[in-house]
């Protein structure tokens, strides 16, 4: 596609439910990166996909946070047992390349709040 | 680990004032620097990056910023600006020494630029 899709754009849930956000990079694009947005934070990384494995996992703030990516296309982001500190905007990127010497295309991001 | 300080949360401008956002980063090798920016219902993009070479970088839409080592800075910069550069710019940075990187990003400067 065009650009990096991200779906749903918004996702409302209630605490302990499990959510699960999609990403469809740029086709071609070998890097995926997830990053958290809180109100009024920066953008926090989550996770960093080269094709379908995952080197740096360091930013998941827990075990019910998981990634998975197929081969080098989609990614979705599964947050477990859904939090009210969960609530943020959840941002998808991806590039050519290694995201310190590439630009990163981002994605509109999936609003999600934990009621 | 890197870090990345914007000190000016909220800026307000009338058109045509100059404007000057601050940076700064806490690494101490090398490093690769980035400005983006979020308009307001759009995904956010790169407005420059620095890599090595001349310390001022020129990116899109006027803006430039200059590296300065020794303050560990990379202020954005614009003589003039206009409605339309009304948008959220966060700073980013990278450790340089290659492979890959994690791009740690500022808590992001949001501007306003009255008519």
């Amino acid at each position: 596609g065009a650009g990096v899709s991200q779906s749903p754009s918004n996702k409302v849930t209630e605490k302990g439910k499990d959510v699960e956000l999609r990403c469809d990079p740029i086709s071609g694009h070998t890097a995926l990166y997830w990053y958290r947005q809180r109100l009024g934070q920066g953008l926090e990384f989550l996770i960093y996909f080269q094709g379908n494995s995952a080197p740096d996992k360091s930013g998941l703030p827990s075990d019910r946070f998981s990634a998975e990516r197929t081969g080098e296309s989609v990614s979705t982001l599964t947050i477990q047992r859904t939090q009210q500190e969960d609530s943020a905007v959840y941002l998808c990127a991806s590039s050519g390349g290694l995201a310190g010497i590439n630009e990163q295309y981002f994605g509109p991001g999936t609003r999600l709040t934990v009621t | 680990a890197q870090s990345v300080s914007q000190h000016n949360h909220h800026v307000i401008l009338s058109e045509a004032a100059s404007l000057e956002l601050g940076c700064n980063y806490s690494y101490g090798g090398t490093v690769n620097l980035f400005w983006y920016v979020q308009y307001p219902g759009q995904h956010l993009q790169l407005l420059l990056k620095y890599f090595s070479g001349d310390p001022l970088v020129k990116g899109i839409k006027g803006f430039e910023a200059e590296f300065i080592k020794s303050k560990f800075s990379f202020n954005l910069r614009k003589p003039s600006v206009q409605w339309s550069d009304t948008a959220e710019y966060f700073c980013a940075v990278t450790p340089g020494s290659g492979g890959y990187q994690k791009v740690t990003f500022g808590i992001g400067t949001k501007l306003q630029v009255i008519p």
